[in-house]
């Protein structure tokens, strides 16, 4: 059980595109699920921790413009990154909490973006 | 806000030897210390995880230990094998509605 699915595994699209991330949780309700960025050999970086239906709530320093985040359902949210540049290749991983007070996250498999 | 300070960096260990890799977090509130295991490319993996009202859990060649007076907590692995070759990361929270905040990593590697 908690398994948590990404798509795309990987993506390629040119500077100036827009790339949407799908984050699902595949087995169980998410009431809460949060992004995170990882650069090569870095640890993983909060971006932002999204609630069913209501807004996201964006860490200091992330483009809520550039960084869109809808969390539309209880299983689905999602991650557009908007006129994607080459400093945005990252690795984009999700994780989703099942309830309110569950303390452990279950991470999706990431998804590798680069910029052209 | 939370923030976890990892040591060290990198660990290169002979194979049958054991690793200590340790966490210090800043808010006195966090209780839940998970530990994660990170493969090239592929998502962090929750190898252990303990709370505040516990010192220390084991589980086969894994444990954390949790001085909460201190602040730190750390992962000890024993036997290292190659396999346990990975970055293994520590977080903290201290909520069930806050986000886990990780710590910089550790690199380790295992010489057969």
């Amino acid at each position: 059980g908690a398994v948590v699915s990404q798509h795309p595994s990987w993506v390629i699209c040119k500077s100036g595109t827009s790339v949407k991330i799908e984050c699902r949780s595949l087995d169980f309700q998410a009431t809460t699920m949060f992004w995170y960025r990882q650069f090569p050999k870095q640890s993983l970086m909060l971006m932002a921790t999204s609630n069913e239906g209501s807004k996201a709530t964006y860490e200091q320093g992330v483009e809520k413009d550039k960084f869109l985040i809808n969390h539309a359902s209880l299983t689905l949210s999602t991650l557009t990154v908007t006129s994607a540049h080459p400093e945005d290749s990252s690795f984009y991983i999700c994780s989703a909490r099942p309830r309110q007070g569950f303390f452990e996250q279950y991470f999706g498999p990431g998804t590798r973006l680069t910029v052209t | 806000g939370e923030n976890v300070e990892q040591h060290p960096s990198t660990l290169s260990v002979q194979e049958g030897d054991s690793a200590v890799i340790k966490c210090t977090y800043s808010d006195s509130a966090s209780n839940y210390f998970p530990w994660y295991k990170q493969e090239l490319g592929k998502r962090p993996q929750l190898i252990i995880d303990i709370r505040s009202n516990v010192g220390e859990k084991k589980d086969q060649r894994i444990a954390v230990t949790l001085n909460k007076t201190a602040k730190h907590f750390s992962l000890h692995i024993t036997e290292t094998q190659p396999e346990d070759s990975a970055v293994y990361f520590c977080a903290a929270t201290y909520s069930g509605n806050t986000p886990l905040v990780f710590g910089k990593g550790t690199r380790l590697s295992v010489i057969a």
